[in-house]
């Protein structure tokens, strides 16, 4: 267990829909990063947040949105769902949000569109 | 110049036997290059690690390698047992304004046969 929490495990939604992921980092962690898994792109890189502010940027669609609180749990928000967003997304955390750092994942939520 | 490739997508070897996988980047500027272990059904985990100014890191039976001229970096396993078989993930930190943001190889299944 890395400490690191997700919700949903799983969801299954509709074409069009919208969803929210919710991201817990391990404690004393100011920085928390999304990823999209899935079988043909591997691991890409969403969004990294550090003490609720945006730091860096990856392939994140225009459709996808996210923000980190102050009580730094972060959610990622998926809207106007196509059936190619189901995937398997991960949140890590680490400390201070440095490149070097280890990132520890949290155990995903699965996301079926159909 | 964020791009990694990764090979062999997969690899099977008998249990004892060594197993290598590769990686190649473009950024001539990266200095961060850590491997990523992911068994079925769980979360990635960070393995090794290997910064720039090393040309060689081990642990136990993993080691990495990193030739900077040539722009490769490698994982090595040696004794393989049936529980290292999982997908493995290499990556490296991009430069620049991507200096927090980590570009993983699209993952090599490895198998380890008893």
């Amino acid at each position: 267990d890395s400490g690191v929490t997700q919700t949903p495990k799983h969801l299954i939604t509709a074409t069009g829909q919208r969803v929210t992921l919710r991201c817990s980092p391990r404690s004393g962690d100011l920085s928390v990063y999304w990823y999209q898994q899935s079988l043909d792109q591997g691991l890409q890189f969403l969004i990294q947040y550090y003490n609720g502010e945006e730091r860096a940027k990856g392939n994140i669609l225009e459709r996808f949105s996210a923000q980190q609180f102050p009580d730094l749990h972060s959610e990622l928000n998926l809207s106007s769902l196509e059936l190619g967003d189901s995937a398997l997304y991960f949140c890590a955390s680490s400390p201070q949000g440095t490149g070097t750092e280890t990132q520890y994942f949290g155990p995903g939520t699965r996301l079926l569109v159909l | 110049g964020e791009n990694v490739e990764q090979h062999p997508s997969t690899l099977s070897v008998q249990e004892g036997d060594s197993a290598v996988i590769k990686c190649t980047y473009s950024d001539s500027a990266s200095n961060y290059f850590p491997w990523y272990k992911q068994e079925l059904g769980k979360r990635p985990q960070l393995i090794i690690d290997i910064r720039s100014n090393v040309g060689e890191k081990k642990d136990q039976r993993i080691a990495v390698t990193l030739n900077k001229t040539a722009k490769h970096f490698s994982l090595h396993i040696t004794e393989t047992q049936p529980e290292d078989s999982a997908v493995y993930f290499c990556a490296h930190l991009g430069s620049g304004g991507s200096n927090y943001k980590l570009t993983f190889g699209k993952g090599t299944l490895l198998t380890v046969n008893p």
